[in-house]
């Protein structure tokens, strides 16, 4: 089953607009990726963020982590229409039952940048 | 550019042939990850290896399905008696080490008629 949770299922905001999308997880996690994923292609890395640690940013990227609240947010500053893609969350679940490694994603959020 | 690639891109069969998916990691990782995504889903996890020991497989990796990692480089999935079900696009993933970035390709799109 899936662990990760994308909020909200789906976006549409104007180009030079922020976007927030936040995840919430289940278990304990050793660290917690976003990825996009443009229509029908495979999905690219965003940011790791690690379970020590509450905030990074990378370009116009900011994740923020909350493991108190088993919550992430992915904030993409100055949209453009190229952000227009699927986000998905994936924590690594480490403690449940199963051998490290494993990514657990979650429906994921369908942005729209309309130009 | 050294990423991890995907062969084929996209594969239509009829039911009941047998397919077969390549994977080629990024050079030096050596963990290696097969998911499955269906329409409107995230990737759900099928199986990986470190180098080539297959470590963990899901229950949604029916016999029907096979994975290898011959000399912990390129891997293949295989899919006997396909199924209408097993329309998904097939995801590989690539890392080193545990906790690390997982890298993924371009996915192979499979399409049972």
């Amino acid at each position: 089953s899936q662990q990760g949770e994308e909020d909200p299922q789906a976006l549409s905001i104007q180009e030079g607009e922020n976007a927030t999308m936040n995840c919430s997880y289940k278990t304990s996690i050793n660290n917690l990726q976003w990825y996009r994923q443009n229509s029908g292609r495979g999905l690219v890395h965003l940011i790791l963020i690690r379970s020590n640690e509450r905030e990074k940013h990378s370009g116009r990227l900011r994740v923020t982590l909350d493991t108190s609240k088993k919550s992430s947010s992915l904030l993409i500053t100055a949209s453009r229409a190229a952000d227009t893609a699927s986000y998905f969350c994936a924590t690594d679940g480490f403690d449940r039952g199963s051998t490290l490694g494993r990514l657990y994603f979650g429906r994921g959020t369908q942005l729209t940048v309309w130009p | 550019d050294t990423g991890v690639s995907q062969d084929p891109r996209h594969k239509i069969t009829k039911r009941g042939q047998n397919v077969t998916f390549r994977c080629d990691p990024i050079s030096e990782h050596n963990r290696l990850y097969w998911y499955r995504q269906t329409l409107g889903q995230g990737p759900e996890f099928l199986t990986y290896f470190q180098n080539e020991a297959q470590l963990e497989k899901s229950r949604l990796l029916s016999d029907r399905f096979s994975a290898e990692r011959p000399k912990g480089s390129f891997s293949t999935l295989e899919i006997q008696r396909t199924e209408q079900g097993d329309s998904a696009m097939y995801l590989c993933a690539s890392s080193f080490g545990v906790r690390e970035t997982q890298y993924f390709g371009p996915g192979t799109r499979l399409l049972v008629l």
